[in-house]
């Protein structure tokens, strides 16, 4: 079945610094992978929907200067959280969709817990 | 706009018992309707979906899902529960008719189910 891979799984920085989440679709080709965020208890956020090739697609209050997307293949896109605050402390999942049917499930990768000090 | 609401926190259930997990949408056009389950720390794993045809859908680990249209719900069934089906659940919407490709969530459920 498709498999959509995110790396690191748990990462812990400190304040000011920049992260980098990757997510790479290992057995189908994404044109489009969307990044979530999942705060304790909460349901999962749209932050941006990352396009192969052209700029994100950012949701209204995200941020784009500070939750840089590139999806510079058809199997990877990343975030980048820059100069990162506490608050940016979260549960972060991508996911993607195989094929180019937009029915068909998005199948999401394990995440990422960022934790800024 | 689209929307789910999951009216539940927390459903409680015993082993061997049946199970349902709440779910009610909001779209303008035609429902696309998902179900995902998340065990910790981890991503979601798609369970079952509903796009076109039998109201009722059948997915993975014997969980199933009907669509009813006039109550606009789209509720998560299993016959008899297993203390392993205990995660927390996710109801999801797309419409239909609109070009937004990413889904809306719901709020979740956590399912614990006591042996």
């Amino acid at each position: 079945g498709a498999v959509v891979s995110q790396h690191p799984s748990r990462v812990i920085c400190k304040s000011g610094t920049s992260v980098k989440i990757e997510c790479r679709s290992l057995d189908f080709q994404a044109t489009t992978m969307f990044w979530y965020r999942q705060f304790p208890k909460q349901s999962l956020m749209l932050m941006a929907t990352s396009n192969e090739g052209s700029k994100a697609t950012y949701e209204q209050g995200v941020e784009k200067d500070k939750f840089l997307i590139n999806h510079a293949s058809l199997t990877l896109s990343t975030l980048t959280v820059t100069s990162a605050h506490p608050e940016d402390s979260s549960f972060y999942i991508c996911s993607a969709r195989p094929g180019t049917g937009v029915n068909s499930p998005l199948h999401f990768g394990n995440g990422t817990r960022l934790t800024v000090t | 706009a689209q929307s789910v609401a999951q009216p539940e926190d927390q459903v409680n259930v015993a082993e061997g018992n049946p199970l349902t997990v709440k779910c009610t949408y909001s779209v303008s056009g035609n429902p696309y309707l998902f179900w995902y389950v998340q065990y910790p720390n981890r991503g979601l794993q798609f369970l079952l979906k509903y796009i076109t045809g039998d109201n009722l859908v059948k997915g993975s680990y014997g969980f199933e899902a009907e669509f009813n249209k006039s109550q606009t719900s789209f509720h998560l069934k299993k016959p008899s529960a297993l203390v392993s089906d205990s995660a927390l659940y996710f109801c999801a919407v797309r419409d239909g008719r609109t070009g937004r490709r990413a889904l809306t969530f719901g709020s979740g459920t956590r399912l614990q189910v006591q042996p």
